[in-house]
Protein backbone atom coordinates (compact mmCIF):
# COMPACT_ATOMS: atom_id res chain seq x y z
CA UNK A 1 0.00 0.00 0.00
CA UNK A 2 1.67 3.34 -0.84
CA UNK A 3 0.53 6.52 1.15
CA UNK A 4 0.61 10.07 -1.00
CA UNK A 5 0.97 13.12 1.76
CA UNK A 6 0.42 16.99 0.17
CA UNK A 7 1.89 19.39 0.45
CA UNK A 8 5.49 18.11 0.96
CA UNK A 9 5.77 21.55 2.97
CA UNK A 10 4.30 24.54 4.21
CA UNK A 11 4.64 27.39 5.80
CA UNK A 12 2.53 28.93 7.90
CA UNK A 13 1.86 31.53 10.50
CA UNK A 14 0.98 31.01 14.36
CA UNK A 15 -2.36 30.92 14.72
CA UNK A 16 -3.37 28.79 11.26
CA UNK A 17 -5.16 26.42 11.02
CA UNK A 18 -3.23 23.58 8.80
CA UNK A 19 -4.55 21.09 6.98
CA UNK A 20 -1.74 18.05 5.73
CA UNK A 21 -3.51 15.19 3.87
CA UNK A 22 -2.35 11.65 3.22
CA UNK A 23 -3.84 9.47 0.21
CA UNK A 24 -3.58 5.41 0.54
CA UNK A 25 -3.33 3.69 -2.58
CA UNK A 26 -6.16 0.99 -1.66
CA UNK A 27 -8.37 1.70 1.45
CA UNK A 28 -7.43 0.76 4.97
CA UNK A 29 -10.41 1.33 6.98
CA UNK A 30 -9.31 3.71 10.01
CA UNK A 31 -6.17 2.17 10.49
CA UNK A 32 -3.44 5.42 10.07
CA UNK A 33 -1.61 6.83 12.55
CA UNK A 34 0.27 10.34 12.16
CA UNK A 35 3.86 10.70 13.66
CA UNK A 36 5.14 14.38 14.55
CA UNK A 37 9.17 14.14 14.22
CA UNK A 38 11.24 17.03 15.08
CA UNK A 39 14.67 17.53 13.44
CA UNK A 40 17.36 15.48 15.65
CA UNK A 41 14.65 13.54 17.51
CA UNK A 42 12.62 10.26 17.23
CA UNK A 43 9.08 10.60 15.78
CA UNK A 44 6.04 10.85 18.33
CA UNK A 45 2.80 9.49 18.05
CA UNK A 46 -0.22 12.17 17.73
CA UNK A 47 -3.42 10.13 16.42
CA UNK A 48 -3.97 6.55 15.59
CA UNK A 49 -7.16 5.05 14.55
CA UNK A 50 -7.12 7.84 12.06
CA UNK A 51 -9.01 9.99 14.93
CA UNK A 52 -8.13 8.67 18.47
CA UNK A 53 -5.65 11.74 19.73
CA UNK A 54 -2.67 10.16 22.01
CA UNK A 55 -2.69 10.45 25.42
CA UNK A 56 -0.82 13.55 26.38
CA UNK A 57 -1.00 15.25 22.64
CA UNK A 58 -2.40 19.24 22.75
CA UNK A 59 -6.24 18.87 21.78
CA UNK A 60 -5.43 21.52 18.79
CA UNK A 61 -4.30 18.25 16.59
CA UNK A 62 -7.35 16.23 14.80
CA UNK A 63 -7.82 13.92 12.47
CA UNK A 64 -10.44 12.50 9.93
CA UNK A 65 -10.90 10.17 7.20
CA UNK A 66 -11.43 6.79 5.94
CA UNK A 67 -11.22 4.17 3.24
CA UNK A 68 -8.07 6.14 1.36
CA UNK A 69 -8.18 9.70 2.35
CA UNK A 70 -7.37 10.65 5.83
CA UNK A 71 -6.45 14.31 7.37
CA UNK A 72 -4.45 16.29 10.18
CA UNK A 73 -5.24 19.46 11.23
CA UNK A 74 -3.64 21.86 13.77
CA UNK A 75 -6.58 24.16 14.27
CA UNK A 76 -4.07 26.99 15.43
CA UNK A 77 -0.28 26.70 14.75
CA UNK A 78 1.81 26.81 17.74
CA UNK A 79 5.63 27.36 17.58
CA UNK A 80 6.68 24.79 18.80
CA UNK A 81 4.02 22.65 15.88
CA UNK A 82 7.27 22.75 13.31
CA UNK A 83 9.18 19.59 12.12
CA UNK A 84 8.26 16.83 9.83
CA UNK A 85 4.79 15.06 9.84
CA UNK A 86 3.95 11.13 9.14
CA UNK A 87 1.21 9.05 8.65
CA UNK A 88 1.61 5.34 8.78
CA UNK A 89 -1.10 2.79 7.39
CA UNK A 90 -1.80 0.06 9.78
CA UNK A 91 -3.70 -2.21 7.39
CA UNK A 92 -1.59 -4.21 5.29
CA UNK A 93 1.51 -6.57 6.53
CA UNK A 94 4.31 -7.05 5.66
CA UNK A 95 5.35 -3.69 5.62
CA UNK A 96 3.31 -0.96 7.12
CA UNK A 97 4.56 1.66 4.92
CA UNK A 98 4.66 5.77 6.27
CA UNK A 99 3.95 8.35 4.08
CA UNK A 100 7.22 10.60 2.44
CA UNK A 101 6.35 13.46 4.93
CA UNK A 102 5.09 16.79 5.13
CA UNK A 103 7.56 19.55 6.31
CA UNK A 104 5.61 22.30 9.03
CA UNK A 105 7.51 25.25 8.91
CA UNK A 106 6.62 29.01 10.92
CA UNK A 107 6.12 31.35 9.58
CA UNK B 1 8.17 5.74 32.64
CA UNK B 2 8.19 3.32 29.79
CA UNK B 3 11.62 4.28 27.60
CA UNK B 4 13.26 2.70 25.13
CA UNK B 5 17.22 3.25 25.26
CA UNK B 6 18.92 2.37 22.05
CA UNK B 7 23.05 1.63 21.86
CA UNK B 8 25.33 4.46 20.75
CA UNK B 9 26.00 5.60 17.37
CA UNK B 10 28.40 3.38 15.48
CA UNK B 11 30.78 3.76 12.28
CA UNK B 12 31.93 0.73 10.29
CA UNK B 13 33.32 -0.83 7.44
CA UNK B 14 31.80 -2.53 4.74
CA UNK B 15 31.53 -6.13 5.09
CA UNK B 16 31.74 -5.19 8.73
CA UNK B 17 29.12 -7.25 10.68
CA UNK B 18 26.96 -4.96 13.55
CA UNK B 19 24.69 -5.62 16.39
CA UNK B 20 22.74 -2.92 17.80
CA UNK B 21 20.76 -2.91 20.55
CA UNK B 22 17.00 -1.57 22.11
CA UNK B 23 16.33 -1.94 25.60
CA UNK B 24 13.00 -2.02 27.28
CA UNK B 25 11.93 -0.49 30.74
CA UNK B 26 9.11 0.64 32.43
CA UNK B 27 6.72 -1.74 30.74
CA UNK B 28 6.22 -5.75 30.36
CA UNK B 29 9.03 -6.32 27.79
CA UNK B 30 7.48 -9.55 26.99
CA UNK B 31 3.80 -8.11 26.63
CA UNK B 32 4.95 -5.44 23.23
CA UNK B 33 5.80 -6.11 19.89
CA UNK B 34 9.20 -4.41 19.43
CA UNK B 35 9.94 -3.15 15.58
CA UNK B 36 12.50 -1.34 13.91
CA UNK B 37 12.25 1.70 11.58
CA UNK B 38 15.06 3.48 9.24
CA UNK B 39 15.24 6.47 8.29
CA UNK B 40 18.22 7.56 5.60
CA UNK B 41 19.94 10.59 5.92
CA UNK B 42 17.62 13.38 4.68
CA UNK B 43 14.77 10.64 4.10
CA UNK B 44 11.41 9.64 5.59
CA UNK B 45 10.79 6.57 7.59
CA UNK B 46 10.97 2.62 6.23
CA UNK B 47 9.32 0.01 8.41
CA UNK B 48 11.66 -2.56 8.55
CA UNK B 49 10.27 -5.60 11.19
CA UNK B 50 8.84 -6.40 14.04
CA UNK B 51 9.51 -8.92 16.97
CA UNK B 52 7.44 -10.32 19.75
CA UNK B 53 9.72 -10.76 22.77
CA UNK B 54 7.34 -12.90 24.49
CA UNK B 55 7.99 -16.07 22.03
CA UNK B 56 10.56 -14.70 19.55
CA UNK B 57 7.67 -14.10 16.60
CA UNK B 58 9.63 -11.81 13.90
CA UNK B 59 8.09 -10.24 10.68
CA UNK B 60 9.76 -8.43 8.53
CA UNK B 61 9.37 -6.32 5.67
CA UNK B 62 10.00 -8.05 1.86
CA UNK B 63 12.43 -4.71 1.79
CA UNK B 64 14.56 -6.28 4.61
CA UNK B 65 14.10 -9.80 4.41
CA UNK B 66 17.30 -11.39 4.47
CA UNK B 67 19.61 -7.94 4.66
CA UNK B 68 18.58 -7.95 8.62
CA UNK B 69 18.23 -10.10 11.47
CA UNK B 70 16.14 -9.10 14.36
CA UNK B 71 16.33 -10.61 18.17
CA UNK B 72 15.38 -10.15 21.35
CA UNK B 73 16.61 -11.53 24.68
CA UNK B 74 13.50 -11.24 26.99
CA UNK B 75 15.78 -12.26 30.25
CA UNK B 76 17.39 -8.74 29.50
CA UNK B 77 14.54 -6.92 27.62
CA UNK B 78 16.49 -6.29 24.99
CA UNK B 79 16.03 -6.81 21.48
CA UNK B 80 18.66 -6.49 18.23
CA UNK B 81 18.83 -5.17 15.01
CA UNK B 82 21.74 -7.33 13.13
CA UNK B 83 23.86 -7.29 9.63
CA UNK B 84 26.17 -9.91 8.86
CA UNK B 85 28.04 -7.51 5.93
CA UNK B 86 27.35 -3.54 6.33
CA UNK B 87 26.95 -1.99 2.89
CA UNK B 88 27.75 1.56 2.62
CA UNK B 89 24.00 2.03 2.03
CA UNK B 90 22.70 0.77 5.38
CA UNK B 91 24.15 4.16 6.39
CA UNK B 92 21.26 5.44 8.44
CA UNK B 93 19.51 6.14 11.80
CA UNK B 94 17.60 3.13 13.60
CA UNK B 95 15.07 3.25 15.45
CA UNK B 96 12.99 0.76 17.35
CA UNK B 97 9.73 1.64 18.66
CA UNK B 98 6.92 -0.27 20.74
CA UNK B 99 3.59 -1.55 19.22
CA UNK B 100 1.09 -2.53 21.80
CA UNK B 101 -0.43 -5.44 19.66
CA UNK B 102 -0.56 -7.26 16.47
CA UNK B 103 -4.09 -7.34 15.93
CA UNK B 104 -4.53 -4.12 13.18
CA UNK B 105 -5.99 -1.52 15.19
CA UNK B 106 -2.98 -1.74 17.65
CA UNK B 107 -0.78 -1.62 15.11
CA UNK B 108 0.89 1.69 15.64
CA UNK B 109 4.13 2.91 17.25
CA UNK B 110 3.46 4.83 20.67
CA UNK B 111 7.10 4.89 22.25
CA UNK B 112 9.86 5.39 20.36
CA UNK B 113 14.10 4.89 21.36
CA UNK B 114 16.28 7.80 20.77
CA UNK B 115 17.68 6.29 17.72
CA UNK B 116 21.24 4.60 16.96
CA UNK B 117 23.14 6.23 14.10
CA UNK B 118 24.96 3.85 11.97
CA UNK B 119 27.69 4.95 9.49
CA UNK B 120 28.84 2.82 6.88
CA UNK B 121 32.87 4.22 5.62
CA UNK B 122 35.39 2.78 3.82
Amino acid sequence: IQLTQSPSSLSASVGDRVTITCRASQGISSYLAWYQQKPGKAPKLLIYAASTLQSGVPSRFSGSGSGTDFTLTISSLQPEDFGTYYCQQLNSYPALTFGGGTKVEIK
Amino acid sequence: EVQLVQSGAEVKKPGESLKIACKGSGYSFTSYWIAWVRQMPGKGLEWMGIIYPGDSDTRYSPSFQGQVTISADKSISTAYLQWSSLKASDTAMYYCARQPGIAVPLRYFDYWGQGTLVTVSS
